[in-house]
């Protein structure tokens, strides 16, 4: 399963957009792109999926370069809900085992 | 909208005790898991499973940790002698299968093994 690497942390404020990169050099043909969010004693929940350019949903955007060794999820317009970590992972969108990071632990300030 | 639920939400035992642990997954899904997360650690994978048999298992899950699906609605762990380390919030997730697995978690529980 392909490594991933993304910073341990970010500050933002409310009303900014927050985009939170992630690295997976070794990411395979097969192999999707997927964020979670996490808030503190809760479980993790699914924000976005792709594979490749862009994909964009009610909640985010998810930037893939054509090389696919990183990724970016954007956060447009954070409000103060928005604080959690946001685990980057890579894999077979197929596989029931998901392979958690340390994530990023966002903190939106007022 | 639909959501994973699970009870309790706080279970405290004695070490050497047996738990179970329960949840409820999303009517129509047919996977499966089982997660945990020791605080201030990673999430990690411990079982899934589907048409009533593990699919897959962690190192963690060991002969000390059973899963079953008793009856249409219920997921259960149960782990048959606790120890210290098994403290940790577990979380239950399901999905409707597909060619998107994507997984629903459900809110956890905090396990605390005195």
């Amino acid at each position: 399963l392909a490594k991933t690497t993304q910073p341990i942390s970010m500050d933002s404020y409310e009303g900014q957009e927050v985009n939170i990169t992630c690295s997976h050099n070794n990411i395979a043909t097969n192999d999707y792109i997927t964020w979670y969010q996490q808030f503190p004693s809760q479980g993790p929940r699914f924000i976005i999926q792709g594979y490749k350019t862009k994909v964009t949903n009610e909640v985010a955007s998810l930037f893939i370069p054509a090389d696919r060794k990183s990724s970016t999820l954007s956060l447009p317009r954070v409000s103060l809900s928005d604080t959690a970590v946001y685990y980057c992972l890579v894999g077979d969108r197929q596989g029931d085992k998901l392979i958690f990071g340390t994530g990023t632990r966002l903190q939106v300030f007022p | 909208e639909p959501e994973v639920t699970q009870t309790p939400s706080h279970q405290v035992t004695q070490m050497g005790q047996e738990v179970i642990l329960r949840c409820v997954p999303i009517s129509n899904h047919l996977y499966f898991y089982w997660y945990r997360q020791i605080l201030g650690q990673k999430v990690e994978f411990l079982v899934s499973f589907y048409n009533n048999e593990i699919s897959e298992k962690s190192e963690i899950f060991d002969d000390q940790f059973s899963v079953e699906r008793p009856d249409g609605s219920n997921f259960t762990l149960k782990i048959r002698s606790t120890k210290l380390e098994d403290s940790a919030m577990y979380f239950c997730a399901s999905s409707v299968g597909g060619a998107i697995r994507i997984k629903f978690f459900g809110p956890g529980t905090r396990l605390t093994v005195l």
